[in-house]
């Protein structure tokens, strides 16, 4: 089946840095997505990664390691407005099918004074 | 440029009424993706359009849903006859060319679905 999972909540402070996980099981692969979502409005893209290592865009990472079905996003200098939901997305693509994304539960990150 | 338009942003309806919800995708993107998230579960992909056509249903629901894209630019979605399981927020994304590695899908900010 398709799964993936990541944290449910997640509580940090503001200027710190934190990281949020997330493991996938599915039965293709083509690239995994981070969207960050503020709450009533839409997911927004922050990342994206298809091989394996770091991927860097300012104050936010991605890293892939495609053999052990494991993402992770970096969040570094937090700011308050980074109190969001983060959503880890796998695209399953069978090349008959198309492009559609799989995705978490999201993980809500709240942040702290 | 505008981003993904859905309306409406909110709807309340009675069970086995119906409703239909209209995406319009950013001008140019020929795919279209319908998904949905209901109370406590993860965004589930429901269809997805290449221009008109359906290039993927596996996820709708049941045949209470029908989604159309005649001209290949906006998109309703239309339930009939509404039950109470409906109720959730109704996702549209579009993207530019779904066969690239890259291909970001970009949101709109859905249309909250209540039936009571």
């Amino acid at each position: 089946g398709q799964n993936i999972d990541q944290p449910t909540e997640m509580t940090a402070t503001e200027g710190a840095i934190v990281q949020i996980n997330c493991t996938y099981q599915t039965s293709g692969f083509n690239g995994l997505f981070w969207y960050q979502q503020h709450a009533g409005e839409a997911p927004t893209f922050l990342s994206y990664n298809v091989l394996d290592g770091l991927e860097e865009k300012g104050r936010f990472s991605s890293f892939l390691s495609r053999s052990k079905g494991y993402s992770y996003l970096l969040l570094k200098e937090l700011q308050m407005k980074d109190s969001a939901s983060y959503l880890c997305a796998v695209r399953d693509q069978d090349y008959n099918q198309g492009g559609k994304l799989i995705f978490g539960q999201g993980t809500e990150l709240s942040v702290k004074p | 440029e505008a981003g993904v338009t859905q309306f409406p942003s909110h709807s309340v309806i009675e069970k086995g009424q119906t409703v239909t919800l209209r995406c319009d995708p950013i001008s140019g993107h020929d795919n279209l993706y319908w998904y949905r998230r209901v109370m406590g579960k993860e965004i589930k992909f429901l269809l997805h359009f290449v221009k008109e056509s359906k290039q993927d249903e596996s996820g709708m629901p049941n045949n209470r849903f029908l989604a159309e894209r005649t001209g290949g630019t906006y998109s309703t979605l239309k339930v009939q006859p509404a039950e109470l399981e409906d109720s959730g927020v109704y996702f549209c994304a579009s993207s530019q060319d779904w066969r690239l590695s890259y291909d970001e899908q970009f949101f709109g900010p859905g249309t909250r679905l209540t039936v009571l």
